[in-house]
């Protein structure tokens, strides 16, 4: 199973909003509602983001946001902050013996 | 509070073994899957395997089969990654996490342990 496709980086400045795309098949991102969304700030364990596609687990903030169309995901940073500086991945369901996949990582540089 | 600790970095030379461990607590450790994922050095997030501790059903990505051991102790609430003969190509990032199966997200993370592979 190949992993899904994400732009290696992205930028903003503060308080602008910005996307990271993640791009697999109908066998994955295409196939299930199953798409989550990680942030990892450096030396840091991964912290979820975004789960099922657009759920945002309670205590994210609700500047993050997420979206589905065909094969791609789509997760969405708006009003950017310094803080949001950090590597973002998405994962989808993929079914049978691969059962979960990773993107490939996005580093997202606050401007 | 949910929490997954993992054992500290780890320093070994090829061809040794090595069994890191994931502490559960703070929730019902049993029914729920754990997953194992790598981290290369500076690269993304991968897969190893799964494990769901309260009868030790145990699935492997295909790209770690037979390369790993994954196992759990239900009575101590600890999931176990191990190797039987490490390669310098094993230094990496190994994470644990609580996986929800029901639709593949992760909703907690263990800190993460070091282990190098260095002659």
């Amino acid at each position: 199973q190949s992993a899904l496709t994400q732009p290696a980086s992205v930028s903003g400045s503060p308080g602008q909003s910005i996307t990271i795309s993640c791009t697999g098949t109908n066998s994955d991102v295409g196939g299930y509602n199953f798409v989550s969304w990680y942030q990892q700030h450096p030396g840091k364990a991964p912290k979820l983001i975004i789960s099922d596609v657009s759920n945002r687990p309670s205590g994210v903030s609700n500047r993050f946001s997420g979206s589905k169309s065909g094969n791609t995901a789509s997760l969405t940073v708006s009003g950017l902050q310094a803080e949001d500086e950090a590597d973002y991945y998405c994962s989808s369901y993929a079914g049978g013996n691969s059962l979960v996949v990773f993107g490939g990582g996005t580093k997202l540089t606050v401007l | 509070e949910v929490q997954l600790v993992q054992s500290g970095a780890e320093l070994k030379k090829p061809g040794d073994s090595l069994k890191i461990s994931c502490k559960g607590s703070g929730y019902n450790f049993n029914p729920h899957w754990i997953l194992w994922v790598r981290q290369l050095p500076g690269k993304g997030l991968e897969w190893m395997g799964i494990i769901y501790p309260s009868d030790s059903d145990t699935r492997y990505s295909p790209s770690f089969q037979g390369q790993i051991t994954i196992s759990a102790d239900k009575s101590i609430s600890t999931a176990y990654l191990q190797w039987r003969s490490l390669k310098a190509s094993d230094t990496a990032m190994y994470f644990c996490a609580r996986l929800i199966i029901t639709d593949t997200h992760v909703d907690f993370w263990g800190q993460g342990t070091l282990v190098t592979v260095s002659s």
